[in-house]
């Protein structure tokens, strides 16, 4: 069966830190994989998509990166964050016409 | 810009009680309409993925129901528990957007009393 794991569950950090999300899939090959954030009173939001490794498509201009070094991993980056880039983070993969499926998700107060 | 709009933005309903939820979508270019339930300190998952104008769904006591030519879905929980409480979304899929860009409204909170 599909996995999906989202590390860490919540992350404090200063003003101006790096910082290092990861998500990976276990259980299916060539997934599309997805990050989206949830900022305080707002839906869910996407940040980056990637349909395989080393392709990545930016949504929305932002303090954050994306890479995929490998086939069933997602890693979301910053290297100086920002207050507004507290949120509630979500890596997701998907595969066809099927409804996605979503991490754990990380809640990253930036302070 | 594409928008997706959820209503009411929360609901209190008593156990027994069936209830539902709209969702309007971008009717142009529609590709498909996704509904998450969403629990406190749980990840989204998927309910429904529809496609088809007039098509109707059903998990259980939760159906949607799905119209593409004016943009709205609705979805209908029958006697509510409270383990049915939770954040429901919606989400929609057009052609035009970019590439797997789900488009998801803001949800709607259900709350269910015993």
């Amino acid at each position: 069966s599909q996995t999906i794991h989202q590390w860490p569950a919540t992350l404090v950090q200063p003003v101006g830190s790096p910082l290092s999300l990861e998500c990976t899939v276990e259980g299916t090959s060539n997934p599309n994989l997805y990050w989206y954030r949830q900022a305080a009173g707002r839906g869910l939001q996407l940040l980056f998509y990637s349909v395989g490794i080393g392709q990545i498509s930016s949504e929305v201009p932002q303090n954050l990166s994306a890479s995929r070094p490998q086939d069933r991993q997602f890693i979301l980056s910053s290297k100086k964050l920002l207050l507004s880039d507290s949120g509630f983070y979500l890596c997701a993969w998907s595969r066809g016409n099927y409804g996605y499926t979503f991490g754990s998700g990380t809640r990253l107060t930036v302070v | 810009i594409l928008n997706v709009e959820q209503s009411p933005q929360s609901l209190h309903v008593q156990e027994g009680d069936s209830t539902n939820f709209t969702c309007s979508f971008p009717s142009s270019n529609f590709y498909a309409l996704h509904w998450y339930r969403w629990e406190t300190a749980k990840s989204p998952e998927a309910l429904f993925v529809m496609t088809l104008n007039g098509d109707e769904k059903k998990k259980g006591r939760i159906s949607a129901t799905l119209n593409t030519k004016e943009g709205y879905s609705y979805l209908y929980i029958k006697g509510s528990q409270p383990e049915d409480s939770a954040t429901y979304l919606c989400a929609s899929l057009n052609y035009g957007g970019s590439q797997g860009n789900l488009i998801f409204g803001k949800g709607t909170k259900l709350s269910v009393k015993p």
